[in-house]
């Protein structure tokens, strides 16, 4: 069965400085990977997806993911962080449409004015 | 198109009552999943339904928890008794399957306080 680390449960860092969120997942063959973003006291918020193509793919709101299949990983980055970035992020994956989505224990992202 | 539609949206109740939480997904999406998330963690799958029929029910805690997927659309999960452990967020998700997906839609979700 898949698993998900993220490797850090909180991460501090200053408006407008650059963050790295990292996300590790057990090896498979084939794989899809979610970040989602839930805000204090809202529901889960699909950031970014990879199902296939293009191993970089990007948000609307300046994030962006890279799947690294050698690495098993697929951390979340932004060049400049805003406090309204502030919240909880969920690396999530699947090994195909048909099974659960399996997520990680979140990170906390704490931008600071 | 419409999102994942749950209610309620907040309950509390007190231990060893009953409660139930109902789940509309989005049309055609043949794939339902119940998830529990408690606070400071990620969401935990409870049961997946493809279409009416139970496709992954490990982790659900059987002796308290049941779901049905009636006509493989609407969703319920109900708890019976609760405990104050089951305090957590319930997040319903839906989605197409095989060649045709596209990624999960997640409902707002029902938060559950057991006091």
């Amino acid at each position: 069965a898949q698993s998900v680390t993220q490797l850090d449960s909180q991460v501090p860092v200053f408006e407008e400085a650059p963050v790295e969120l990292r996300c590790n997942y057990s090896s498979s063959v084939s794989v899809y990977l979610f970040w989602y973003v839930q805000y204090p006291n809202q529901g889960l918020q699909l950031l970014l997806k990879y199902l296939s193509g293009s191993t970089l793919v990007e948000s609307i709101n300046g994030f962006e993911a890279e799947f690294n299949k050698s690495q098993t990983s697929f951390h979340l980055r932004k060049p400049s962080v805003h406090i309204s970035d502030t919240a909880e992020y969920f690396c999530a994956v699947s090994d195909t449409g048909n099974t659960p989505l399996v997520f990680g224990k979140g990170t906390r992202l704490s931008v600071i004015a | 198109e419409a999102g994942v539609a749950q209610s309620p949206r907040y309950k509390i109740i007190e231990k060893r009552q009953s409660v139930a939480f109902w789940c509309n997904p989005i049309s055609g999406h043949a794939t339902l999943y119940w998830y529990q998330q408690i606070l400071g963690q990620g969401p935990k799958l409870l049961i997946q339904f493809q279409n009416n029929g139970v496709v992954d029910d490990s982790q659900l805690p059987k002796d308290r928890f049941s779901a049905e997927r009636l006509k493989g659309v609407d969703s319920t999960l109900k708890i019976q008794p609760a405990k104050l452990e089951d305090s957590a967020v319930y997040l319903c998700a839906s989605s197409l399957g095989g060649s045709s997906f596209r990624g999960y839609t997640f409902g707002s979700g029902t938060r559950l306080t057991v006091v």
